[in-house]
């Protein structure tokens, strides 16, 4: 298994708070993504980093901020948490690409973050 | 943009048989690729198989095969002697060649009866 890991697991906050999400990874893999998953929805990406301090925004972005300033972490920042932010919120990782682009390499996921917004 | 679609939300089959599961997508690209992720109860995702568009020979991974129709742009899951170990929610996901990025389906929660 990939070498990921997320903390906490689970989180319950309430609206109006900050809340951040951390992944971690040991396999020095270049691209981090951060989803959320939803029923009805599967998986929808949040943001992505392709490198130290160089990230890109995903289909579902407002209200997210990531930042990554080593290649082992990658942190997802709800600023003011909402009750539509309750979601199980998966990071994942990737090696291959070109720069900002990510190839179709296989991506690696870790095991979730439960978060629910009162 | 592409689109993902698992028109099935719940499946069930019995242990031993054989289930399909079905994904359909839409894109105007001709090279991306295709994969199936598993999640269990546990909620980690798995992967299951994953084929290259620009292959026409299907994917199989022991137990599990797609059937992938490039031009109706379909790329169905096929289980063979179920097991109970099977039983989890299966996403079909397309990954872009152009921008990296994956777009899951809704899923289809796969139930294997003893």
């Amino acid at each position: 298994d990939a070498g990921i890991t997320q903390s906490p697991r689970h989180k319950v906050t309430e609206t109006g708070t900050p809340v951040t999400l951390r992944c971690h990874q040991t396999e020095n893999h270049r691209y981090m993504y951060w989803y959320r998953q939803d029923p009805g929805h599967g998986l929808r990406l949040i943001h992505y980093s392709y490198g130290v301090k160089d990230t890109d925004k995903g289909e579902v972005s407002d209200g997210y901020s990531v930042s990554r300033s080593k290649t082992e972490d990658f942190l997802l920042t709800l600023e003011s948490a909402t009750s539509s932010q309750t979601s199980v919120y998966f990071c994942a990782i990737s090696d291959l690409g070109t720069g900002r682009v990510p190839s179709t390499d296989t991506q690696y996921f870790g095991p979730g973050t439960r978060l629910t917004v009162l | 943009a592409q689109t993902v679609t698992q028109s099935q939300p719940e499946m069930s089959v019995q242990e031993a048989e054989t289930v399909t599961l079905s994904c359909t997508y839409d894109t105007s690209e001709s090279d991306y690729y295709l994969f199936w992720y598993k999640q269990p109860p546990s909620r980690q995702m798995i992967l299951v198989i994953r084929q290259e568009a620009y292959k026409q020979q299907n994917a199989t991974e022991n137990r599990f095969s797609v059937n992938f129709q490039k031009a109706a742009k379909s790329f169905s899951l096929k289980i063979s002697d179920s097991q109970l170990g099977d039983a989890a929610m299966y996403f079909c996901a397309y990954g872009s060649s152009n921008t990296g990025k994956l777009i899951f389906g809704q899923g289809t929660t796969l139930q294997v009866k003893p």
